[in-house]
């Protein structure tokens, strides 16, 4: 039972490059999550599902897309890299049950646009 | 527009001494809570939660304690272990919400000191 694993762990990207950071969760959760982590602050949501083929914008959405064709995927899509998006990227999971609010995190891509 | 706070960015305490951290919040909504500690490095894990029908919510070394007319928790630990130092995050949901959306403080880096 690996959780949630995220890939790569570390990428530099040149200004306007485009990525595509990987979330893979084998928990079988529903609920799916993207934040960002800047330094010396919590962390923002930039898009979470609730299921697959439902999305829906957090705190943060701009400069990124996401989709959710599977229970077990949630990639995040960075169409045209600025340097503002230099941060740490942490994909979560959690059970749908509103009992139940636990989210499991993935390790963090560290992404640094210059 | 910061909902939930930890005004102490960061605490340092002596092994075997009582860690307290604390938490305060703006939303009346919030009515769970839940504390995340980070290692460098690492994803965020669960710690402890309380619901706000309860005051207190103990595990183990771990103790949290919700003062709803203040909008104020915090987090004891006891004794406290060098393997502590991390940092912590408090973080708030609405279980009225149809989503887990949480939000999370800005995180208090606690070093336990041998």
């Amino acid at each position: 039972n690996a959780g949630v694993t995220q890939t790569p762990k570390f990428r530099i990207l040149k200004i306007g490059q485009s990525m595509t950071l990987q979330c893979t969760q084998d928990m079988n959760h529903n609920y799916m999550y993207w934040y960002r982590q800047d330094p010396g602050m919590g962390l923002k949501l930039i898009y979470y599902s609730v299921g697959a083929g439902i999305t829906d914008k957090g705190e943060v959405p701009n400069g990124y897309n996401v989709s959710r064709s599977t229970t077990e995927d949630f990639p995040l899509r960075l169409e045209l890299a600025a340097p503002s998006q230099t941060s740490v990227y942490f994909c979560a999971s959690s059970y749908s049950s509103r009992g139940k609010r636990t989210q499991y995190f993935g390790p963090g891509t560290r992404l640094l646009v210059l | 527009d910061q909902q939930v706070k930890q005004n102490s960015p960061s605490l340092s305490v002596q092994e075997g001494r009582i860690s307290i951290l604390n938490c305060d919040y703006t939303n009346s909504m919030f009515d769970y809570f839940l504390w995340y500690k980070k290692y460098p490095a690492e994803g965020p894990t669960f710690l402890i939660s309380i619901s706000s029908i309860k005051d207190k919510n103990e595990d183990g070394r771990f103790t949290v304690f919700l003062n709803k007319s203040a909008k104020h928790l915090s987090l004891h630990i006891v004794p406290s272990q060098p393997g502590d130092s991390a940092v912590y995050f408090c973080a708030a949901s609405s279980m009225k919400t149809s989503y887990d959306k949480v939000i999370f403080g800005p995180g208090t880096s606690l070093s336990v000191i041998p």
